[in-house]
């Protein structure tokens, strides 16, 4: 089974516009981190945002938050007044279990934002 | 967070020869994971190096292929070997951190085999 299930392939969104990318997962672990990742064109990858298993407030960093609902198993990124400069792959991933491990990364979501 | 200097940046290399790829950290840290990106795919972990430890390989990827080094806390290679058109991919080193914060990557490797 997917660990991360990212069901949009594409997606398009109006400059100034807000846009929701969907990421649900799967885990049995009772203490995760859930990670949000943009990957330009040039191939890096850029952190945006994170949630733990445990925080009960949903994460927000400037234009970025997580809709995290955790009985439904989801974690949606929202992109608030999208700009020009979002175009790029975003990718939902997933630390199980406490300390340094690996991140298990979802299919990725195409942005591209309209001017 | 760390900061993580990857060389080669690209490269284009001929079918049956090998690469080798450097991941140099700021600071010591103690788990490096190698990442491969297919073309148009997601991340996809290759292998985990702990210092002065075998490196941990995941299910489709082998030693052979894939050997990697990791000779202090702040340094690490992975090699490409016998390289085929299909290992064309971008390459990616990253290290992990507490909570939100550490889990850095590399600018990575994009790698081209004709």
């Amino acid at each position: 089974a997917q660990k991360i299930t990212q069901t949009q392939p594409g997606m398009f969104v109006q400059e100034k516009e807000a846009v929701t990318l969907d990421c649900t997962y799967d885990t049995s672990d009772p203490s995760y981190g859930l990670f949000w990742y943009k990957q330009p064109s040039s191939g890096e990858m850029i952190f945006l945002i994170y949630q733990g298993s445990y925080d009960q407030q949903n994460a927000t960093e400037g234009r970025y938050s997580l809709n995290f609902q955790k009985a439904r198993k989801s974690a949606n990124l929202v992109i608030s007044a999208s700009q020009l400069g979002d175009s790029a792959m975003y990718f939902c991933a997933m630390r199980e279990g406490p300390g340094r491990r690996a991140l298990t990364f979802g299919s990725g979501t195409r942005l591209q934002v309209q001017p | 967070s760390a900061v993580i200097s990857q060389k080669p940046s690209r490269d284009i290399c001929q079918r049956g020869t090998s690469l080798t790829i450097q991941c140099q950290v700021d600071s010591q840290v103690t788990m490096m994971f190698w990442y491969r990106q297919q073309p148009g795919q997601s991340l996809t972990l290759i292998a985990t190096a702990n210092q002065g430890s075998e490196a941990t390989y995941e299910s489709g990827f082998v030693i052979d292929k894939f050997p990697i080094s990791r000779p202090n806390l702040t340094f690490s290679t992975l090699t490409v070997s016998n390289m085929s058109p299909e290992d064309s991919s971008i390459y990616l080193c990253s290290v992990a951190g507490q909570g939100a914060h550490g889990y850095t990557f590399g600018s990575g490797t994009r790698l081209t085999v004709v």
